[in-house]
């Protein structure tokens, strides 16, 4: 079950915050958060365990709210460099689950 | 290899010819995912290999996907009588093991199809 993110995409100025939301309609046993730029692959931000588990990435920290199966991350005083599109993985219980993807939401940051 | 290497990073190829793609994990890695990026759109899961188990195929979108993956290493991702919709990038990824490693990504096969 595809989780679902929002916003779609959000146009940001530098030094403003965003944040973007990851939901799910399955319990969660983990949340992945991980940066795409333009042309590139998508690189590794962090991971959230349930138990409501905030971690951080510099100015970009996350959430994992497991009873409502919802992460947000969180972008503050956003840099030029944090342009690009933000996906979400999520998998279950089960260690053979696979992690599937949200379908993204695409961060620009303007001067 | 030092991160994962898919090839080839392009492929044309004309409607109905059948492709392989290949993807060389990280050594170790006991976890490959296959995903596919079509033109500005999400990562769409198609297979996942873990260790020994029997691989997820539930992504995959027809009968004309398969993949192997040849001592628990190398997988090759094989598309056959490609259509024009199956153009786009196919992601390759690897995870160390566990329920929570993080994923090391290829940097993809982009695949046309005329």
């Amino acid at each position: 079950q595809q989780p679902v993110q929002s916003p779609q995409a959000v146009i940001l100025r530098e030094g403003e915050d965003a944040v973007i939301n990851c939901s799910s309609s399955k319990a969660l046993y983990s949340v992945h958060w991980y940066r795409q730029k333009h042309g590139e692959a998508p690189v590794f931000l962090m991971i959230l365990l349930k138990g409501g588990e905030q971690k951080g990435h510099e100015k970009i920290s996350a959430s994992f709210n497991e009873k409502k199966q919802q992460s947000s991350l969180y972008l503050t005083a956003s840099q030029l460099s944090y342009s690009g599109t933000y996906f979400c993985g999520t998998g279950g219980d089960s260690g053979n689950t696979p992690l599937v993807f949200g379908k993204g939401t695409r961060l620009s940051v303007i001067a | 290899g030092a991160g994962v290497s898919q090839s080839p990073s392009n492929k044309v190829t004309e409607k109905g010819k059948d492709v392989e793609l290949r993807c060389d994990p990280i050594s170790g890695h006991t976890a490959l995912y296959w995903y596919r990026q079509s033109l500005g759109q999400g990562l769409e899961f198609l297979i996942y290999f873990q260790g020994n188990s029997a691989p997820d195929k539930s992504g995959l979108p027809s009968d004309r996907f398969s993949a192997e993956r040849t001592g628990g290493s190398v997988s090759t991702l094989t598309i056959q009588r490609t259509q024009q919709e199956d153009s786009a990038v196919y992601l390759c990824a690897s995870r160390q093991g566990g329920r929570t490693g993080e994923l090391f990504f290829g940097e993809g096969s982009r695949l046309t199809v005329l």
